[in-house]
């Protein structure tokens, strides 16, 4: 099956910088790859995906890359803002089938 | 209001009880699926549905049941709580690729 890791687990910048994280997948068959913010008390949230027929996606602050080749696909918030705190997930998914989640990394967003 | 609610938000049970957390979605989506996420794991897969009547195991449903009573509601049952199922539990609905998670419901066993 599918696995897939997340990094760093942790990760603490200061408000202004950028922050990146990386994950890395199995399954070369895998297409739908979506990034999940879970606040403190909430259940996570979409806030960006692609798919393995786009390279890059941005919208606003966030954008998410990924590269087939090497399977593996980032996260990178710009201009960090204290409210960006929170911990992030990525996920691998084939079309119509199960996702299978990296372990969350918490982000810390300093004033 | 939410599209997608838990009940209860909060449980604490004792060994052995047999307890049932409860989801309710307004999104009209046939497929709901029921997370486990420990502290420093990911979210894991106990069972998920693709709608009425249809049930399907996860990665890890052992301890655990379902139940799809209609479209909007599916329920999930711990016959005989251990403690190591203390977490914190998530349902979801999904349409297409995209998941919509509730706000959880952290249970604690005793």
């Amino acid at each position: 099956g599918e696995n897939v890791e997340q990094h760093p687990s942790t990760l603490s910048v200061q408000e202004g910088d950028s922050a990146v994280i990386k994950c890395t997948y199995s399954d070369s068959a895998s297409n739908y790859f979506p990034w999940y913010k879970q606040e403190l008390g909430k259940g996570p949230q979409l806030i960006i995906d692609i798919r393995s027929n786009v390279g890059e996606k941005k919208d606003q602050r966030i954008a998410v890359t990924l590269n087939k080749t090497a399977k593996h696909f980032s996260l990178h918030i710009t201009e960090t803002q204290p409210e960006d705190s929170a911990v992030y997930f990525c996920a691998a998914s084939k079309f119509e089938g199960k996702s299978t989640f990296g372990d969350g990394t918490t982000l810390t967003v300093k004033p | 209001d939410a599209d997608v609610t838990q009940t209860p938000r909060n449980r604490i049970t004792k060994t052995g009880k047999r307890i049932m957390l409860e989801c309710s979605q307004t999104k009209g989506h046939d497929r709901m699926y029921w997370y486990r996420q420990d502290p420093g794991l990911g979210l894991r897969l106990i069972y998920y549905s693709f709608d009425v009547k249809d049930i399907n195991k996860g990665e890890i449903s052992d301890g655990y049941s379902v139940s799809r009573q209609a479209q909007a509601k599916f329920s999930l049952s711990l016959e005989s709580a251990i403690p190591n199922q203390t977490a914190l539990y998530f349902c979801a609905t999904r349409k297409a690729d995209t998941q919509y998670f509730g706000p959880g419901t952290r249970l604690t066993v005793l």
